[in-house]
């Protein structure tokens, strides 16, 4: 599965969108962009996940570049709860390499009130 | 309906000591995973158990064991435990088909004295 790098840290003001970067320079043309986050004490939760499109659901929107190399993450009115570490994950379908999910350190986002 | 379920919540043992550790997936979740959170990183995938079979295993020692059961529970077994092995235990379970959304459960703290 491809690398993928993340901003140690982050900090938004509450109301305001939140913008999580992510590279995945070497993504394969088979593999996924996928988001979960940690809230302290919880277990991941899945956001979203995209190929090539962009992508958006209740919880946030997800914006991949066109040579597919990085993406964003939007959260576009953060709010407090909103605090965790999120984490980007590049992986191929299902059907190679079963279901696992490789977590790097993510990006430790606070929102601010 | 109940998300995942994991037991116990916490559990302290000492060096040397063997460990089971339990998680009930969603209802109708067949596949389930293990994964490893030690303090300050991502999560590391253990195992991935489908219909009772293993589907998936991360790079952990002979130590660590896994099973599936009929009614798709599973337990992971950890002998002769490390200091290294304190961490947060996640169990996550995902329909095979549907397996971009995993759910997390909240997960078992261990800590080996």
């Amino acid at each position: 599965d491809a690398k993928t790098t993340q901003p140690p840290s982050m900090d938004c003001a509450e109301g305001r969108a939140a913008n999580l970067p992510c590279n995945h320079s070497t993504i394969s043309g088979n593999e996924y962009v996928y988001w979960y986050r940690q809230i302290h004490s919880q277990g991941p939760q899945y956001i979203i996940h995209g190929l090539k499109n962009n992508e958006t659901n209740e919880m946030a929107s997800l914006i991949i570049t066109e040579d597919r190399k990085s993406s964003t993450l939007i959260l576009p009115h953060a709010t407090l709860r909103d605090t965790a570490v999120y984490y980007c994950i590049v992986r191929v379908a299902r059907e190679t390499s079963g279901s696992r999910l490789t977590f790097g350190e993510g990006t430790q986002l606070t929102v601010n009130p | 309906d109940a998300g995942v379920t994991q037991s116990p919540t916490h559990l302290i043992k000492t060096r040397g000591q063997q460990v089971t550790l339990r998680c009930s997936p969603i209802s109708g979740h067949k596949s389930v995973s293990w994964y490893q959170q030690v303090l300050g990183q991502g999560p590391q995938f253990i195992f991935q158990y489908y219909e009772k079979e293993e589907r998936g295993r991360g790079n952990f020692p002979d130590r660590f064991s896994a099973r599936q059961f009929p009614n798709y529970s599973s337990e992971l077994n950890v002998n002769a435990l490390l200091l290294g092995d304190s961490a947060l235990y996640l169990c996550a379970s995902s329909l095979w088909d549907r397996d971009h959304e995993q759910f997390f459960g909240p997960g078992t703290r261990l800590t080996v004295l």
